[in-house]
This record gives structure tokens, sequence and C-alpha cells, in this order.
């Protein structure tokens, strides 16, 4: 089974600094990565997904996060935040397609980072 | 294009009542969730379905909640009776399956419950 720690509930910054959001993920096999935001009173909305590939991978609203197989990290970042970005954060993970069974699609989210920012 | 429709967005019931939210995916989305997101955590997969068949229901506890999506479009999600551990935010979220590496969920407003 996979799971997901996310190691900061909250996260306070001031405007215009950059911030990190952690995340820490366990599984014996290969999983797809992925950063969703959440707006109070609204759905999640996805922000960046790593599948293959480079482990730099951008996201929407100038968010990057880096995917680092050794450490089974994949912590998001901004050089420089917005009040608009105060949010709650999730990380999830999920099986790729081929591994077969009824896991694949299924999404297992962290506990939640809450970022606010502040002027 | 229209997102996910979920209704009501906001339900209080009272401890042993039946209660039932309703979902609507975006349209050609063949793949269809239900979450539960409890305070302060993250949403934890309820059922999925794939079509009309439910294809995961592992973690959807049956013998209070039931969940059905006759035509393969829309999906109801009940829960008879509602105990007051139930009050929570049940999201919905629809995907495509086009065969893609992998199919991104679009996620509803949710229906936040709260059980008296």
């Amino acid at each position: 089974a996979q799971s997901v720690t996310q190691l900061d509930s909250q996260v306070p910054v001031f405007e215009e600094a950059p911030v990190e959001l952690r995340c820490n993920y366990s599984s014996s096999v290969s999983v797809y990565l992925f950063w969703y935001v959440q707006y109070p009173n609204q759905g999640l909305q996805l922000l960046l997904k790593y599948l293959s590939g480079s482990t730099l991978v951008k996201g929407i609203n100038g968010f990057e996060a880096e995917f680092n197989k050794s450490q089974t990290s994949f912590h998001l970042r901004k050089p420089s935040v917005h009040i608009s970005d105060t949010a709650e954060y999730f990380c999830a993970v999920t099986l790729p397609s081929n591994a077969g069974g009824t896991s694949y699609g299924k999404l297992t989210f962290g506990q939640g980072t809450i970022l606010t920012v502040h002027p | 294009e229209a997102g996910v429709v979920q209704s009501p967005r906001y339900k209080i019931i009272e401890k042993k009542q039946p209660v039932a939210f309703w979902c609507n995916p975006i349209s050609g989305h063949n793949t269809l969730y239900w979450y539960l997101q409890n305070l302060g955590q993250g949403p934890e997969l309820l059922i999925r379905y794939e079509n009309e068949e439910a294809v995961d229901d592992s973690q959807l506890p049956k013998d209070r909640f039931s969940a059905e999506r006759l035509k393969g479009v829309d999906s109801t999600l009940k829960i008879q009776p509602a105990e007051l551990g139930d009050s929570a935010v049940y999201l919905c979220a629809s995907s495509s399956n086009l065969g893609q590496v992998y199919n991104e969920q679009f996620f509803g407003p949710g229906t936040r419950l709260t059980v008296l």
C-alpha cells in the first residue's frame, strides 16, 4: 500500500517570500505524484504532476516540485508567493496504469498543508 | 465546458436520518469517484465506477453507505442511517478513459454534511 506524509500542517509566510511545502511518500513500487490545491469551499484543483522524465516539474500559478526518488520526496516550491496563494495544499500518489488490479486511479492523499500568506 | 456538479452543497440532518448526495460528472467522463474528506484530512476514496460498474468499493462502509450509477452518467451516494461521525465533505470526481498514461481526475466542489 502507498502512503503520503506532509510534514507541515500549517505554513505561514509573508507575501513575496519563497515557500516550500514538504511531502514524503512510501511505496514498494513506482508511483505517480501530484500536488492539488483547495481554496475555501471549493474542490481540489491539480497544480502539477510527476509521471516520468525530468524530476523537476512545473505547474500552474508559478509552482514547481522536484521528485527525489532516493529520499522518496516530492516537495512543492514557489519563489515568491502572493496573497491569493492562501489555501490548503495536498500531496497525493497513485499507481501507474500498468500496476494492474483495482488500485489504478485511486489517489492516496496526505493530510494537507494550510499555506497562509500574510501581507 | 461545465465542471463536475454536486448537490446539495450543504446538508444538515439529525442522526439516524437518511441523506443522499448527487453528482453529475464532466460530459464524456466514464470514470467517477466518490471521496470522503474529514476535517483536517486529505480525501479518501470511497468508491470508483467505470461506467455503471463499481470497480473498487473496498473502502465503502456497506452497512450504511450505498452508491449507484445506473446509466453510467450521474451518481448518487446515500447514507442510511447517518451517524455523528459521518459529518464531513463528500467529494465527487471524474476522469476520462482515453488509454493515456494517466487520466486526470477533476473534482467537484463537494457536499458538506453536518449530522447533529
